[in-house]
């Protein structure tokens, strides 16, 4: 069973260059989210999406654009990439029980933008 | 505000017995969540908590009071694969997860 697979894994970009990091589960999921993660920080929301045709703004959008045509797929699409945007990023998933609500995550992609 | 407080760093004996809080203060509680994550790695899921009390799991625990704000996690018996840093997330009244910013913990032999 993969799970939750992102592609690429790293990634190199200059500043202003654009990229679509990629997000597909293959556990029927309803829910999937993007974070990134810096240094000596808590994850941040970047992204959400509660079901296909269904996306919605998380902590820290801007930036960046999501779309969500299948329930399998999630792409993450960075437009005009900046240094502040070098992080690394993680998709996950999850089913719509809400009792448990565990998160299931992708193995990440790390970027740079210089 | 939304804030999670967790330790950075956490040093432990391999072997020996830990204890890594967790304290949160967050617009409405649905839950709180343990996770791992090993360097370079994702995030793996390791309790659960919505009631207040003990929840355990093999050699870990997770302990839960709701009026204090206050979350732990217990690793027994640590071995070196344990070496890892320990994600507390909760999820607020929106049902989305706040994340703390993690606590390093190492093993030493």
């Amino acid at each position: 069973n993969a799970g939750v697979t992102q592609t690429p894994k790293f990634r190199i970009l200059k500043i202003g260059q654009s990229m679509t990091l990629q997000c597909t589960q293959d556990m029927n999921h309803n829910y999937m989210y993007w974070y990134r993660q810096d240094p000596g920080m808590g994850l941040k929301l970047i992204y959400y999406s509660v079901g296909a045709g269904i996306t919605d703004k998380g902590e820290v959008p801007n930036g960046y654009n999501v779309s969500r045509s299948t329930t399998e797929d999630f792409p993450l699409r960075l437009e005009l990439a900046a240094p502040s945007q070098t992080s690394v990023y993680f998709c996950a998933s999850r089913s719509k029980d809400r009792v448990q609500n565990i998160q299931y995550f992708g193995a990440g992609t790390r970027l740079s933008v210089l | 505000g939304q804030n999670i407080d967790q330790p950075t760093e956490m040093t432990a004996t391999e072997g020996a017995i830990v204890q890594i809080n967790c304290t949160y203060q967050t617009s409405g509680f649905n839950g709180l969540f343990w996770y791992q994550q090993h360097a370079g790695e994702a995030p793996t899921f390791l309790s659960y908590n919505v009631l207040d009390g003990l929840e355990e799991k093999g050699r870990f625990s997770s302990f839960l009071s709701r009026s204090k704000g206050y979350s732990y996690l217990l690793l027994k018996e640590l071995q070196m694969k344990d070496s890892a840093s320990y994600l507390c997330a909760v999820r607020g009244s929106n049902y989305q997860l706040i994340w703390g910013a993690g606590t390093k913990l190492i093993i030493k032999p």
